[in-house]
């Protein structure tokens, strides 16, 4: 149980376009979602956190208007990156807390970007 | 706010002997203790957990950790590993906010 999945699990784009990233709670729900990019050979950094049904919270130094996120329901958050540049490449990672259950964070399988 | 230090990047082991990864955190109050696998291209897979209770604390493929506050450590432990142990290993830590803090990581590279 406690399965997250992730779409697309990798994706090209041009500079300047968009691209969405999903993210969902396949067998139970999620009432807590969080973001994660990692870099090549680097650890995980939190984007933001996202809870159902009200506005993300963004850590500092992560630019709201250009990770828009919604977690729109009980199982599935997205991710878009508007106006992708090539210093946005990189591997995204979402992950769930079950309701209740606050401490435990499921993570998906990750999301790689690259913006050529 | 919380952090935590891996105090070793890379880790080259013999199949079937021990291995030990080191975790030192930092907190003002009371912590989760967690360490995550992350095989290459996929996401992160929980090991183990501290959120209260007994310090050792055992975990999925043979892996267990201790607890031990006064030295605010958290270290991996494995006594025999295998290949397919070869992977990335993270320790984190999370407060009452419930949001992780990761160390750098460990690579972990298991030899035959």
């Amino acid at each position: 149980g406690a399965v997250v999945s992730q779409h697309p699990s990798w994706v090209i784009c041009k500079s300047g376009t968009s691209v969405k990233i999903e993210c969902r709670s396949l067998d139970f729900q999620a009432t807590t979602m969080f973001w994660y990019r990692q870099f090549p050979k680097q650890s995980l950094m939190l984007m933001a956190t996202s809870n159902e049904g009200s506005k993300a919270t963004y850590e500092q130094g992560v630019e709201k208007d250009k990770f828009l996120i919604n977690h729109a329901s009980l199982t599935l958050s997205t991710l878009t990156v508007t106006s992708a540049h090539p210093e946005d490449s990189s591997f995204y990672i979402c992950s769930a807390t079950r309701t209740g259950y606050f401490y435990e964070q499921y993570f998906g399988p990750g999301t790689r970007l690259t913006v050529t | 706010a919380q952090s935590v230090t891996q105090l070793d990047s890379q880790v080259p082991v013999f199949e079937e002997a021990p291995v030990e990864l080191r975790c030192n955190y930092s907190s003002s109050v009371s912590v989760y203790l967690f360490w995550y696998v992350q095989y290459p291209n996929q996401g992160l897979q929980l090991l183990l957990k501290y959120l209260s209770g007994s310090t050792l604390v055992k975990g999925i493929n043979g892996f267990e950790a201790e607890f031990n506050k006064s030295q605010t450590s958290f270290h991996l432990r494995k006594p025999s590993v295998h290949i397919s142990d070869t992977a990335e290993y993270f320790c984190a830590v999370s407060g009452s906010d419930y949001k992780l803090s990761f160390g750098a990581g460990t690579t972990v590279t298991v030899r035959a």
